[in-house]
């Protein structure tokens, strides 16, 4: 495709749940950024990859919260145990090469989760 | 803390009048400035850069902004807003060494014909 591509773009989910959320880059883009969106809030941090590691994990909110990117382009956020809390938009964004201060990173439309 | 501040909430504009949307940064060393926009049902896009040289940037859609170290300030302005231009405005900020980004909260855009 064209742009970042977010699935689903609706996730409603029970308290205690495990969901996992998808990413698809823009083709051949090295970096990938995972960020959260809070209710009347500004995007927060959650991880950066490179590839297939993750150069920085330091937003990852808890142990609950898991993400992997295995072949370095599809990434999957995982999280486990869900709670109210983690209701949010989160979001996803690409960038060619380095990181987003670099190069201009590109985010999808997100994916809205629910936990009920 | 590094952080980047939007003390406008919310702001509201006649089309066609002129348009300036506030940003004050707070980092130790000349930082790396953004402005995104956020559309209904749209992802956040890139208006504009800022990390050292001119201290006027010019962006798509016909906004600039102009960093200010003594007020440390980056804010954003267009001479005349079209309706389309309504949307979410984040600033964001981030330091060399840390590939990432720091949002604002956000400043919602409405404009009145």
């Amino acid at each position: 495709g064209a742009g970042v591509s977010q699935t689903p773009s609706n996730k409603v989910t029970e308290k205690g749940k495990y969901v996992e959320l998808r990413c698809d880059p823009i083709s051949g883009h090295t970096a990938l950024y995972w960020y959260r969106q809070s209710l009347g809030q500004g995007p927060e941090f959650l991880i950066y990859f490179q590839g297939t590691g993750a150069a920085d994990d330091s937003g990852l909110p808890n142990d609950r919260f898991f993400a992997v990117r295995p072949e370095g382009s599809v990434s999957t956020l995982k999280i486990q145990r869900t709670e109210r809390g983690d209701s949010a938009v989160y979001l996803c964004a690409s960038s060619l090469t380095g990181g987003m201060l670099d190069t201009e990173a590109f985010f999808g439309q997100g994916t809205r989760l629910t936990v009920v | 803390a590094q952080s980047v501040t939007q003390p406008d909430i919310h702001i509201t504009v006649s089309e066609g009048a002129s348009l300036e949307l506030r940003c004050n940064y707070s980092y130790g060393a000349t930082p790396y400035l953004f402005w995104y926009v956020q559309s209904p049902g749209q992802g956040l896009q890139l208006l504009l850069k800022y990390f050292s040289g001119d201290t006027l940037v010019q962006g798509i859609k016909g906004f600039e902004a102009e960093f200010k170290r003594s007020q440390s300030s980056f804010n954003l302005r267009k001479p005349s807003v079209h309706w389309s231009d309504a949307a979410e405005y984040f600033c964001a900020g981030g330091s060399g060494g840390y590939q990432k980004v720091t949002f604002g909260t956000g400043t919602k855009l409405q404009v009145i014909p």
